[in-house]
């Protein structure tokens, strides 16, 4: 199993700014995952984050938006850049050990 | 990325009723199909998983049946209790890659 720790839990945020929400895994991990869940929603993939490597994105989601660092193998960080108040969602970084995903608690952003 | 279609969208069942939820995936390449359960103010939490060599797989009162031929899957919940009221993810996972997640069902159970 793994613990996944994210930071903020939530922050209310002026339009245009920038938010880094970090993600602590307590194992090392190969890929950390970056997902979006707006209110009511399913969970949208944003991005896989492979140690040494530049984040892949999914259709929709852009890097100059949504920068990740994944400097070690237990850590990594989601930017949410210039934002709008379209961005307000749960923002969720998770892991795989063999089958089994794990998912932090979440980071509710809510841009005003 | 929607390659896995849930249904319904919420659901009310009386408590000690069957609730029952029901996924439709496209692509065959995919490997491992688990249950997601998720709380307000919770990250998702794996409540049950399937891979397709198998028709059917029970835990306590979760059940779910597995239909190869389809491309189908669902959850059963078995003497549904209000304490099962929650989320429900069905998802879609190939190795290596993230899971695919369906659009979920709201559960209330009702005492």
């Amino acid at each position: 199993s793994a613990v996944i720790s994210q930071k903020p839990s939530r922050d209310i945020c002026q339009r245009g700014t920038s938010l880094t929400i970090q993600c602590q895994v307590d194992s090392q991990v190969t890929m950390m995952f970056w997902y979006r869940q707006q209110p009511g929603q399913s969970l949208t993939l944003i991005a896989t984050a492979n140690q040494g490597s530049e984040a892949t994105y999914e259709s929709g989601f852009v890097i100059d938006k949504f920068p990740i660092s994944r400097p070690n193998l237990t850590f990594s960080t989601l930017t949410v850049s210039n934002m709008s108040p379209e961005d307000s969602s749960i923002y969720l970084c998770s892991v795989k050990f063999s089958t089994e995903a794990f998912f932090g608690q979440g980071t509710r952003l809510t841009v005003v | 990325q929607q390659q896995v279609k849930q249904s319904p969208q919420s659901l009310i069942v009386q408590k000690g009723g069957i609730s029952i939820i029901n996924c439709a995936y496209e692509n065959t390449a995919f490997d491992y199909f688990p249950w997601y359960q998720q709380f307000p103010g919770k990250g998702p939490a794996l409540l049950i998983a399937i891979r397709p060599d198998v028709s059917e797989k029970k835990e306590g009162r979760f059940t779910i049946s597995f239909n190869k031929s389809a491309k189908q899957f669902s959850l059963h919940i078995m003497d549904s209790q209000p304490g099962d009221s929650a989320t429900y993810f069905c998802a879609a996972d190939q190795a290596g890659t993230a899971l695919i997640f369906g659009k979920g069902t709201t559960l209330s159970v009702s005492s």
